[in-house]
């Protein structure tokens, strides 16, 4: 059974830190570049990041520059986001998505990130 | 505010044939591909359109695809109720600001 399955949300107060992981099974993770997208409260889709098959690259959307952190665990097909210096407006549910060519083919379930004081 | 405009409503009954449409620009839609995702309640997003006018294994041939120059659209026809949801474009960006732009999304009632 294909899956991408998401962890590590919960409620953090702002400027707090929280690591997501994103879990592959059932299909293949080396070889694809992974990316995390986010979706606050009743809101549309906003790309996050992006990570390179390698994780030689990475870029990251301007809100987030300098604050999270996209890297990756080949070795147990895991894919992580750490978010540091929270802001309210980070609050959102963060999905982490493979990419096939040009298009994200199988996405997780979705993680809840809550940042309040 | 979403870089692909995407009307925020759409509707019909059922066995209707319904559009929704995305409009971009050269940087994006003009120079990649589109894609669409379907989101039902409570859902993750799900790809049922990919460059331009693919559909993955399993998806019906009810969705279709089209794009010319900086728009794309989405139809749907033999509307059934279990499409009611939200739909979104998305293409790859080639402006230094982001690596992947969203629609706004278009919320889809089945009357």
């Amino acid at each position: 059974q294909v899956q991408l399955v998401e962890s590590g949300g919960g409620v953090v107060q702002p400027g707090r830190s929280l690591r997501l992981s994103c879990a592959a099974s059932g299909l293949s993770f080396s070889g694809y570049a992974m990316h995390w997208v986010r979706q606050a409260p009743g809101k549309g889709l906003e790309w996050v990041a992006v990570i390179s098959f390698d994780g030689n690259n990475k870029y990251y959307t301007d809100s987030v520059k300098g604050r999270f952190t996209i890297s990756r665990d080949n070795s147990k097909s895991t894919l992580y986001l750490q978010m540091s210096s929270l802001r309210v407006e980070d609050t959102a549910v963060y999905y982490c998505a493979r990419e096939g060519f040009l298009y994200f083919d199988y996405w997780g379930q979705g993680t809840l990130v809550t940042v309040s004081s | 505010q979403s870089v692909l405009t995407q009307p925020p409503s759409a509707s019909g009954t059922p066995g209707q044939r319904v559009t929704i449409s995305c409009s971009g620009s050269s940087s994006n839609i003009g120079s990649n591909t589109v894609n669409w995702y379907q989101q039902l309640p409570g859902t993750a997003p799900k790809l049922l359109i990919y460059s331009n006018n693919q559909r993955p294994s399993g998806v019906p041939d009810r969705f279709s695809g089209s794009k010319s120059g900086t728009s794309a659209s989405l139809a749907i026809s033999g509307l059934q109720s279990e499409d009611e949801g939200d739909y979104y474009c998305a293409a790859w960006d080639d402006s230094l600001n982001a690596f992947v732009i969203f629609g706004g999304g278009t919320k889809l009632t089945v009357l």
